[in-house]
């Protein structure tokens, strides 16, 4: 079991343009909840998923933001038009439906 | 609305000095409370869930417990290579974890 796998592990964005940040679960987890992190700061929760469906959205910035989990696929977290206070980690994280959440290694993006 | 504390933000232990982390939480209906170890760089790792007050639960050096209002991470003994730090969590009403902003451990040989 290849465990949460997320890529890419580190991203480069100017200004403007956009960031695809992937997610794939663990085999048998059906729910996917993206956090992003800013340096010392703790988890802050944007989106949880499950397959074709948004279940909470509470934490994702109204604009610019967008997540899917689509039936065949990763998770995708989109940022349109990156602004330098984008820059963060971005972890994913799964769960089967009742039990305990697998992080994984995350994605640093960082907007120049 | 659900929140979680944890104390203190930085702790420097000596190698063998035993210790213990805080975290206070408010929420309606506990549905888990969870501790994670992070290193630089990297993902939170899974240590523990508790779900009732009198809960303990231990691993290597750690030993996380419960009550009502707070959950303690216990270290005994620490080694420089628990330095990380660790977070802890609850399960919202809605599924997701809500984290504190975490406790950095440094443990000097």
């Amino acid at each position: 079991n290849a465990g949460v796998m997320q890529n890419p592990r580190h991203l480069v964005r100017r200004r403007g343009q956009e960031a695809r940040l992937r997610c794939s679960p663990m085999k048998g987890h059906s729910h996917v909840y993206w956090y992003r992190q800013l340096p010392e700061e703790g988890l802050k929760f944007m989106v949880y998923l499950q397959k074709e469906n948004i279940i909470d959205e509470s934490g994702m910035p109204k604009e610019r933001f967008s997540a899917e989990f689509p039936k065949e696929g990763p998770s995708i977290l989109r940022i349109q038009q990156v602004v330098r206070g984008d820059s963060a980690a971005y972890f994913c994280a799964s769960s089967p439906l009742e039990g305990g959440y697998t992080f994984g290694s995350g994605t640093r993006l960082t907007v120049v | 609305e659900d929140q979680v504390t944890q104390s203190p933000e930085a702790l420097r232990l000596q190698e063998g000095e035993s210790s213990s982390l805080n975290c206070s939480y408010t929420v309606s209906g506990l549905r888990g409370l969870f501790w994670y170890r992070q290193d630089p760089g990297k993902g939170p790792e899974f240590l523990f869930t508790l779900y009732s007050a009198g809960e303990e639960k231990e691993k290597e050096r750690l030993k996380a417990t419960l009550t009502k209002k707070e959950s303690f991470l216990h270290i005994t003994a620490p080694k420089p290579e628990d330095s990380a730090t660790y977070l802890c969590a609850v399960r919202g009403s809605q599924g997701n974890l809500i984290f504190g902003k975490g406790t950095k451990l440094s443990v000097k040989p």
